[in-house]
């Protein structure tokens, strides 16, 4: 059954510690990508990566880390510096970065940071 | 990055009534897509346009794409209950989405 899987689908956590949102694929797909949505509000890229090792800054990275060891997973961690954390975590993937290619994206994660 | 704008950003509407979303960017586009994403849900791909000019049907839905590829549209026939959800507008480098126009519909 392929697809992209996000976990945990509710978060909670306490202010000032860091938080692991997972993001794994079995898709083949190049390309991952991390999105912040906010009630109401269109989605904000964090993070991408165009391949194994690698990952550029979207336009609201501060405050969050990614790493991409393997092609299948593109964890993303938010870091205490992130002063506003509390949001809805959708991660996405597709073949490559080519712009038309359609983007799959995983059911998110809901964090509250209280 | 290229950003869209999309409006209107809430639409209310009766079952049965149409509804239409428009997406503009102040630069050219070689594509746009579309998505829907449903209350509590994740985004879904729709459709994808690429030349100019381009109209595209899904049973009720029409999508259009300018002359200029600066604009595009989402039109829905007689929306039904099932419609209800956020439409967006993605352009080519997924920077921004649109801000997505948001439809509830009174049964």
């Amino acid at each position: 059954d392929g697809g992209i899987t996000q976990s945990p689908k509710y978060l909670f956590r306490k202010e000032g510690q860091n938080v692991t949102l997972s993001c794994e694929q079995n898709l083949n797909h190049d390309a991952m990508y991390w999105y912040r949505q906010d009630p109401g509000q269109g989605l904000r890229l964090i993070y991408y990566s165009q391949i194994v090792n690698d990952f550029q800054k979207g336009d609201i990275a501060e405050g969050y880390s990614v790493s991409r060891e393997k092609k299948e997973s593109f964890p993303l961690t938010v870091t205490s510096a992130q002063k506003n954390p509390t949001a809805f975590y959708l991660c996405a993937s597709s073949l490559t970065e080519t712009s038309t290619d359609t983007q799959y994206f995983g059911p998110g994660t809901r964090l509250t940071v209280l | 990055g290229q950003q869209v704008m999309q409006i209107p950003q809430y639409q209310h509407v009766q079952e049965g009534e149409d509804f239409t979303t428009y997406c503009n960017s102040s630069t050219t586009l070689s594509n746009i897509q579309w998505y829907k994403q449903r209350p509590g849900g994740h985004p879904v791909f729709l459709i994808q346009l690429v030349k100019s000019g381009e109209v595209k049907k899904q049973k009720r839905l029409t999508f259009q794409f300018g002359e200029a590829k600066k604009n595009s549209s989402l039109h829905i026939t007689a929306t039904q209950t099932t419609d209800v959800g956020t439409y967006f507008c993605a352009p080519p480098q997924k920077l921004v989405f649109g801000q997505g126009t948001r439809l509830t519909i009174n049964p």
